[in-house]
């Protein structure tokens, strides 16, 4: 089974800061996906970035951007220039690369993201 | 396209009473999820269907029921309710092969 485990359960940043949130996951699996998500008080819950296990190459959408550590199982995501928008639960979750398994997203606890003005 | 729709948005229960969660995606995926959000535990699966008529479950099964009769439903029961069933539920799809999921805005059930 996997697991993933986010130990900070709050961060703050300062808008236009960077801000990076910490995902460690276990799992003996070699093929899989990485994601994260973020969940507004709007309850929404919004795909921010993947990451997909047999590439090398750190995800990227905009001002997001993963470190991916495969080794490590280590998966953390960087916010630049933090907007007050950015203010959310931030989750983690991993994903198998199997068929019929597709279905089967396991989540971190999350860590609510504050952004102060 | 509606996406992913869910209904009730909210629903207060006493103990012991059944009802069923509803939801309905239009853009034709062939998986559905059902997950429940709890404070302190983030997103945890219930059961979830890769195609009409086929369903399993996931890590938290016990107290649900589902069905798949359609592509677009896929309804999840609660029997009789109890207070540890209070929670927000998502309902979420993706495409077979792809592995992004679209997720429902969510139901927040309190049992009382």
């Amino acid at each position: 089974a996997q697991t993933v485990t986010q130990s900070q359960p709050e961060m703050s940043v300062q808008e236009a800061e960077t801000v990076t949130l910490s995902c460690t996951y276990d799992t003996s699996e070699n093929n899989y996906y990485l994601f994260w998500y973020k969940q507004p008080p709007s309850r929404q819950m919004i795909l921010v970035i993947r990451q997909e296990a047999y590439k090398q190459q750190n995800a990227t959408e905009n001002r997001f951007s993963v470190n991916f550590q495969k080794a490590a199982k280590s998966f953390s995501l960087k916010i630049s220039d933090s907007q007050l928008g950015d203010t959310a639960m931030y989750f983690c979750a991993f994903m198998k690369l199997n068929t019929g398994a597709n279905s089967k997203l396991t989540f971190g606890k999350g860590i609510t993201l504050s952004v102060r003005p | 396209n509606a996406g992913v729709t869910q209904t009730p948005k909210f629903q207060v229960l006493k103990t012991g009473q059944s009802m069923t969660l509803q939801c309905a995606q239009d853009m034709n995926h062939e998986y559905m999820s059902w997950y429940r959000q709890d404070p302190g535990m983030g997103l945890r699966l219930i059961h979830y269907s890769v195609g009409a008529g086929i369903t399993d479950q996931g890590e938290v099964p016990n107290g649900y029921n589902v069905s798949r009769s359609t592509t677009e439903d896929f309804p999840l029961r609660l029997l009789s309710a109890a207070p540890s069933q209070t929670s927000v539920y998502f309902c979420a799809s993706n495409l077979a092969g792809a592995h992004e999921q679209y997720f429902g805005p969510g139901t927040r059930l309190t049992v009382t």
